[in-house]
This record gives C-alpha cells, sequence and structure tokens, in this order.
C-alpha cells in the first residue's frame, strides 16, 4: 500500500493522559498536514510540514499539542495532559507540491476518545 | 479569519435525482478544491479549479467556480447510491499557499 498510513486507527485514553500518533506520507511527498475533525465538521487545520520543518501551526492549537518531522519522513503528533475536547479524528494528508496544482491524500484517520 | 461555507448540510434523494451543494468563502480564493467523504472513510480528492468561472466536469459531476472567485458549486446528475457520503469545499486564499479552509461539508443520503 503506498497510501498515506496513520497509527493507530483508534485510541481510548483517560483524561490527563499523553497520546501520540504517527503519521506515514506517501515517500515522496514534501508536505504533511496535520487536520483535527469532530462529527459533522469539515477538517480543521491544526500544523504542516515542508520536509522536516514546520512551518505554520494553527493559533487554535494549544501548547499541549507537539508535531515533528524527523529527517522529513514520518510525523508524530503528540497531545498532552489530554482533555475531553481533545476527542477528535485526527488526519493526517501529504502533498507533492507543483506550481499551483497540489493535492492532499489522506490517511485513514486516529480516531481519539478521552474519557 | 478565512470562512468556508457550504449549503445545504443535509441532502436526502431518490436515486436518480439530481443534486447540488454550494459554497461561499468570505475572502477570494486562488483555488477551490472538493474532496468526497464516505461514511466511515477519509477525505478523498475529486478536483481543483484555479480560475475565474472555470467548469470541470467528472462523469456525472459537474464543478463550477463563480466569476469572483468565492463561491463554487458541484452538481450531480442522476445520483446513484455509490454517490452517498459528504462532499467537501476546501478553498486557499490569495495570501496562502499552503492551508486549505474546508467547509462543514454537505452529506448526501441516497434512497434506491
Amino acid at each position: 500500500d503506498t497510501g498515506v498510513s496513520q497509527d493507530p486507527r483508534h485510541k481510548i485514553t483517560k483524561r490527563g493522559q499523553n497520546v501520540t500518533f504517527r503519521c506515514d506520507p506517501i515517500s515522496e511527498h514534501n508536505r504533511l498536514y496535520w487536520y483535527r475533525q469532530t462529527l459533522g465538521q469539515g477538517p480543521e487545520f491544526l500544523t504542516y510540514f515542508q520536509n522536516e520543518a514546520q512551518l505554520e501551526k494553527s493559533r487554535l492549537l494549544s501548547n499541549r499539542f507537539s508535531a515533528e518531522r524527523p529527517k522529513g519522513s514520518f510525523s508524530t503528533l503528540e497531545i498532552q495532559r489530554t482533555e475531553q475536547g481533545d476527542s477528535a479524528m485526527y488526519l493526517c494528508a501529504s502533498s507533492l507540491v507543483a506550481a499551483t496544482n497540489e493535492k492532499l491524500f489522506f490517511g485513514s484517520g486516529t480516531q481519539l476518545s478521552v474519557l | 479569519g478565512q470562512q468556508v461555507m457550504q449549503i445545504p448540510q443535509y441532502q436526502h434523494v431518490q436515486e436518480g435525482e439530481d443534486f447540488t451543494t454550494y459554497c461561499n468563502s468570505s475572502t477570494t480564493l486562488s483555488n477551490i478544491q472538493w474532496y468526497k467523504q464516505r461514511p466511515g472513510g477519509h477525505p478523498v480528492f475529486l478536483i481543483q479549479l484555479v480560475k475565474s468561472g472555470e467548469v470541470k466536469k467528472q462523469k456525472r459531476l459537474t464543478f463550477q467556480f463563480g466569476e469572483a472567485k468565492k463561491n463554487s458549486s458541484l452538481h450531480i446528475t442522476a445520483t446513484q447510491t455509490t454517490d452517498v457520503g459528504t462532499y467537501f469545499c476546501a478553498g486557499k486564499s490569495g495570501g496562502s499557499n499552503y492551508k486549505l479552509t474546508f467547509g462543514k461539508g454537505t452529506l448526501l443520503t441516497v434512497n434506491p
């Protein structure tokens, strides 16, 4: 499978615990995005990387969230001291930027439930 | 900040009927993309529109980008049960070359 893969598919945690998600993008893609999606809503931008550099982080993202993309390959998203409001589907997407034509390839997501 | 609004939120049709969803942006867009998300699935890219007034077709799907580049529509002719899912528009504003802002989507259900 050469698509975007995310791990784990589901995560149940207790409030206050830390969680980490992993995303493996399509290998030749240079951009990687994290989005969050709740029921009945569209994906909400969290952050993005161009190669290994994190170039933008949403103002909506609290300092409990951190993302890394070492070596410009896979990425991790960590949420510290989880809250019930963090429950959502966390989607990773990658793209290959070419001129003005950029389309995002999404992974299947990690469904987080904070109890 | 940029806002992208979609209507309707839900649409239920009989198989064979047509369907249209509309997308409006609070700012002028450099381009607009459409994605489809099947129930339980993830968003899948359908198409990108870049030019003012652009119209593109994919089989039974017709996509339009408004003259002012602030609105767009997706029209499906003669819906089929395989069209079921949520259709999202997502726009990039002129000042951003990376950030796609998604609408809330239109959930289409089709009665066979």
